[in-house]
């Protein structure tokens, strides 16, 4: 079954960096697009970055661009998030969520980033 | 960016009862190819949220029967026939037509 596992979530000051992993199984990584989705309480669910299958095209929320890139190694099938620049209300639950052809079909069980001093 | 806008936010249902909650975008989801983009999640307590219904319409693979989805353009439906106690949670409308998907603020189904 599909399982995908975050990590490299923890608390970082604002302005610093932190990268957060997701290792995929379970299914053919390389195949797929694939997405990071934050969820904090006061905002509920925002969608935050796509890669396709191919790393060739990319989109980001308006609230992440230029601060965040989303990469994958298709070798690992393993996704990544680089988060630059960490403001406050960064702070969330990561998911690192398989994309089907309309949807989000599998979730991670998340990792929380606090940015905070 | 598409704005989803869900109702009810609180949704306290008994048993056995049908429930229902409305989502309704800021534009039409309505592609070119007929499908309407519109995706139900459920996110059960300690959970991350799963998908329920894609293209306004189709369930995901091992969703209940007793989940469907309606609706086309900006308005449409989640409705669960018989409510069930597994079925509390917070329910998501998402928009897919196109990036940056939006979700809808969420509607917590709880148990009379």
């Amino acid at each position: 079954q599909v399982q995908l596992v975050e990590s490299g979530g923890g608390v970082v000051q604002p302005g610093r960096s932190l990268t957060l992993s997701c290792a995929a199984s379970g299914f053919a990584f390389r195949s797929y697009g694939m997405h990071w989705v934050r969820q904090t309480p006061g905002k509920g669910l925002e969608w935050v970055a796509v890669l396709s299958y191919d790393a060739t095209k990319s989109s980001y929320a308006d609230s992440v661009k230029g601060r965040f890139t989303i990469s994958r190694d298709n070798s690992k099938n393993a996704l990544y998030l680089h988060m630059n620049t960490l403001r406050p209300d960064d702070t969330a639950v990561y998911y690192c969520v398989k994309g089907s052809s309309t949807s989000f079909d599998s979730w991670g069980q998340g990792t929380l980033v606090t940015v905070s001093s | 960016e598409i704005v989803v806008t869900q109702s009810p936010l609180s949704l306290p249902v008994t048993p056995g009862e049908p429930a229902s909650i409305s989502c309704r975008s800021a534009r039409s989801l309505l592609h070119p190819n007929g499908h309407n983009y519109l995706d139900w999640y459920l996110q059960k307590p300690g959970q991350s949220p799963q998908l329920l219904i894609s293209l306004a319409s189709n369930r995901a693979s091992g969703v209940p029967g007793r989940f469907s989805g309606s609706g086309s353009g900006t308005d449409f439906t989640l409705e669960i026939s018989r409510v069930e106690a597994e079925d509390v949670g917070i329910y998501y409308c998402m928009a897919a037509l196109q990036t940056p998907y939006t979700f809808g603020q969420g509607t917590k189904l709880e148990i009379k």
